[in-house]
């Protein structure tokens, strides 16, 4: 079973700073990964699918890069609203859909 | 709009039975597989259990196997997930997912808004 890492556990910034987010998974996943935002009390959404691609109505300073092991999520600039909970996921043959801990993004 | 909404959570006693509904509208839903995903307090996210469009073929996690259902009815566009033997850990919100688009299995979008499970005497 693949298993995702994700860092830091919890990342602390300011409106306007960037944040950049790591999911490193335990082998290879090619490109098969996403990630989710949760705020509190809500639902995850997702936000960025195939590693790269921002899913529908996602604003542009959300981005996704990485390949293989190595995942990043970045966010240009923080906006308020961007304070949240942070997952990522894989999919596979078996077990088909694995998460990462997550990662919590609190206003400094 | 696409819209997910689950229904049937609530406390149960440890063995007891509990039957979660999630009725969609605003997609075709006999074209989408569709998922349960669990979030015990305070914790992480954790995939349940999966069903294909016309729920021919069923998957589960190991932790639920022999114990959940996944099935769904296309003509009144809801998927249900019948819970037996529940256990304290089974004890989440449980939400229903969508597959992203009709030709994959995952990305999960949309969510619903989560049910409360809670297995305690």
């Amino acid at each position: 079973e693949i298993v995702l890492t994700q860092s830091p556990a919890t990342l602390s910034l300011s409106p306007g700073e960037r944040a950049t987010l790591s999911c490193r998974a335990s082998q290879s996943v090619s490109s098969y990964l996403a990630w989710y935002q949760q705020k509190p009390g809500q639902a995850p959404r997702l936000l960025i699918y195939d590693a790269s691609n921002r899913a529908t109505g996602i604003p542009a300073r959300f981005s996704g890069s990485g390949s293989g092991t190595d995942f990043t999520l970045t966010i240009s600039s923080l906006k308020p609203e961007d304070f949240a909970v942070y997952y990522c996921q894989h999919r596979s043959n078996w077990p088909p859909y694995t998460f990462g801990q997550g990662t919590k993004l609190e206003i400094k | 709009e696409v819209q997910l909404v689950e229904s049937g959570g609530g406390l149960v006693q440890p063995g007891g039975s509990l039957r979660l509904s999630c009725a969609a509208s605003g997609f075709t839903f006999s074209s989408y597989w569709m998922h349960w995903v669990r979030q015990a307090p305070g914790k992480g996210l954790v995939w349940v259990s999966r069903i294909n469009s016309d729920g021919s073929s069923t998957n589960y996690a190991d932790s639920v196997k022999g114990r959940f259902t996944i099935s769904r009815d296309n003509a009144k566009n809801t998927l249900y997930l019948q819970m037996n033997s529940l256990r304290a850990e089974d004890t989440a919100v449980y939400y229903c997912a969508r597959a992203m688009t009709t030709v994959t299995t995952g990305w999960f979008d949309p969510w619903g808004q989560g049910t409360l499970v809670t297995v305690s005497s």
